[in-house]
Parts: structure tokens; sequence; C-alpha cells
């Protein structure tokens, strides 16, 4: 149980590009979807969190008309990457959650994008 | 400010040896801990979780974690490595929002852990 898809797994495209990376929960309800950033051999950095229906919450520094995201129901967040350019480039994870109790978090197998 | 600390950025093990992964935090309250495992181009899977109680506890493919309040330690253990185990580990702290709720999670820098034959 408890699985989360992710789509594409890999993508490559051209600069200036707008790129939509799927996140969805397969068997349960995600009340929360975590969207998260990481560069070759570090950890994950946390971009935003999304409830359902409302606006995503941007860490800092992570800039929300480059990286936009949708919750529009239980089972499906998108992360949309507009004007994408190289320094975008990397691997890029996303997690749910199901509901708003300690349950823990549980990701997807990633999306590796690479901006040309 | 809230932190994780993985002082061992990789570590080599013989197959067969006893294994410890290092973690410290930094949090003003009683954290959610979690180790999660990733391997190389995948996502993040959890082995184990600490929310209350005993302190020991135990998760998947035979690891488990020691929650150590005085020491602010969250060490994950495993008796016996096994080649597959070969992977990047993370240790990660839930910060609490409210009663029995969890918010978002920071993760510790990893340790990759390498599996001698």
């Amino acid at each position: 149980g408890a699985v989360v898809s992710q789509h594409p797994s890999w993508v490559i495209c051209k600069s200036g590009t707008s790129v939509k990376i799927e996140c969805r929960s397969l068997d349960f309800q995600a009340t929360t979807m975590f969207w998260y950033r990481q560069f070759p051999k570090q950890s994950l950095m946390l971009m935003a969190t999304s409830n359902e229906g409302s606006k995503a919450t941007y860490e800092q520094g992570v800039e929300k008309d480059k990286f936009l995201i949708n919750h529009a129901s239980l089972t499906l967040s998108t992360l949309t990457v507009t004007s994408a350019h190289p320094e975008d480039s990397s691997f890029y994870i996303c997690s749910a959650r199901e509901g708003i109790s300690n349950q823990p978090q549980h990701f997807g197998d990633g999306t590796r994008l690479s901006i040309l | 400010a809230q932190s994780v600390t993985q002082p061992d950025i990789h570590i080599t093990v013989s197959e067969g040896a006893s294994l410890e992964l290092r973690c410290n935090y930094s949090y003003g309250a009683t954290p959610y801990l979690f180790w999660y495992v990733q391997s190389p181009g995948q996502g993040l899977q959890l082995l184990l979780k600490y929310f209350s109680g005993d302190t020991l506890v135990q998760g998947i493919k035979g690891f488990e974690a020691e929650f150590k309040r005085s020491q602010s330690s969250f060490n994950l253990r495993k008796p016996s490595v096994h080649w597959s185990d070969a992977a990047e580990y993370f240790c990660a702290v839930g910060l609490r929002t409210g009663y029995s709720s969890a918010s978002k999670i920071i993760f510790g820098s990893g340790t990759r852990l390498s599996i001698r034959p």
C-alpha cells in the first residue's frame, strides 16, 4: 500500500519550454503533497507544500512563478517548471501524506529533468 | 533552528558485518524521526519512524534505530548487512505543528553505504 507514482521519470527538453511533472497517490488520498529538488550527491531540499484545494506554500528562495504547483484533487499534484533553463536541470521528487496526522510521507521515484 | 546532521558522508562495510549510521538532530521539542533509503535514480523508501513510546524502533529489511534524547541522536543499525543494502541513507526530522501532527520534513545530507564483498 501507500504507492506514489511520479511521471515522467525522465524528460529532456529545450531551454525555454515548460515541463509538467505529475505526482499521483494510487491507493490513498493525499491531503498534503510535497515537492523536493535534489542535486547530484546532495540531500532533498523542500520546494513547496501543497494541500488539496489550496495554494501551495513555497519555501524561501523558491520562485512560485517559476515552479507552478497545482493540487486539484486528493490523488494528483502537478509541478510545472515554466520557461525552463539549464540551471533548472535536477532530480525532482514528490511525496504524499494521507491526512494531517503523524503519517509518514511516501515518495515517488522522482523525475530527472535535463534542459538543453 | 531545526537541523539534522549525518556526520558520515560515505561508509564502506564488509558484507555480513554490522552497521551503524549516525544521525543527530537539533529541535526544540520531541521530534518525529525517520530513516529513508534511496537507491540510485529512485525515490525514497521509508525504513522506520519514531513518534513516541519505545525508543528502540524496528523497521523493514532488518534495520532498527534507537532514539536517545540525551544525545539528540537517532542512529540506524543493522546486525548483518547484505550487498543489496548499498544505497544512500537519509535521516529526517518531522516538524510538529500541533498535537500528533507533522508538517514538513527536514532531511540530513545523507550517508552513502558501500558494501565490500
